[in-house]
């Protein structure tokens, strides 16, 4: 079946801009995740969604991240008022209930 | 907080030659531990795992053994190929769904 789909795959955008990154996850899975993962660092957890269950936002690092996820469906990262250190890839993982997490492609986002 | 520290890369060595990456973590409870790998041009996928105290997870030749008296994870290959050129994670996770990463190992091995 389908892999964890995500887009755009690259994206440049200038500062100040807002940008929307898109997740699919595999169909069934109810848990969805968010990391970022800059150059040379490990990955960084931003948010989770289970179920309807409220998300765990406790990784966003400033209130210029938010996501939504419908239902357990498609999620949406948005970055507002982008910044230079907005510059990583954003990775998008989901799963059946718990780990293991299966992971997107990742989309690599650099503001200029 | 629970985190992960592993060997800092860039690894680089000749094809059948013995690989180890070393990983150890600091985490309240009992975490679950986790290898993921990262081949270029690919997401990460999951390498291998274990769920508690002297459970050893293996594939793709590819070992790790859950050592909770010295909190470590080290990975272990006897003989690499050329194909195992990727990026390495240990991982941990002790609440049943947020996964801790380390900052990843790069791994190149030569023909």
């Amino acid at each position: 079946g389908a892999g964890v789909s995500q887009s755009p795959s690259n994206k440049v955008t200038e500062k100040g801009k807002d940008v929307e990154l898109r997740c699919d996850p595999i169909s069934g899975h109810t848990a969805l995740y968010w990391y970022r993962q800059r150059l040379g660092q490990g990955l960084e957890f931003l948010i989770y969604f289970q179920g309807n269950s409220a998300p765990d936002k406790s990784g966003l690092p400033s209130d210029r991240f938010s996501a939504e996820r419908t239902g357990e469906s498609v999620s949406t990262l948005t970055i507002q008022r982008t910044q230079q250190e907005d510059s990583a890839v954003y990775l998008c993982a989901s799963s059946l209930v718990a780990p293991p997490l299966h992971f997107g492609n990742g989309t690599r986002l650099t503001v200029t | 907080g629970d985190s992960v520290t592993q060997m800092e890369g860039p690894v680089t060595l000749s094809e059948e030659a013995f690989l180890t990456i070393n990983c150890t973590y600091t985490a309240t409870g009992y975490p679950s531990l986790f290898w993921y790998v990262q081949y270029p041009g690919e997401g990460l996928q999951l390498l291998l795992k274990a769920t508690k105290a002297d459970d050893k997870g293996s594939n793709k030749g590819f070992e790790a053994t859950y050592r909770k008296e010295t909190t470590s994870f080290h990975l272990e290959k006897g003989s690499v190929q050329v194909s195992d050129s990727a990026v390495y994670f240990c991982a941990l996770s002790t609440d049943d769904y947020k996964l801790s990463f380390g900052a990843g190992t790069t791994v190149t091995v030569r023909a």
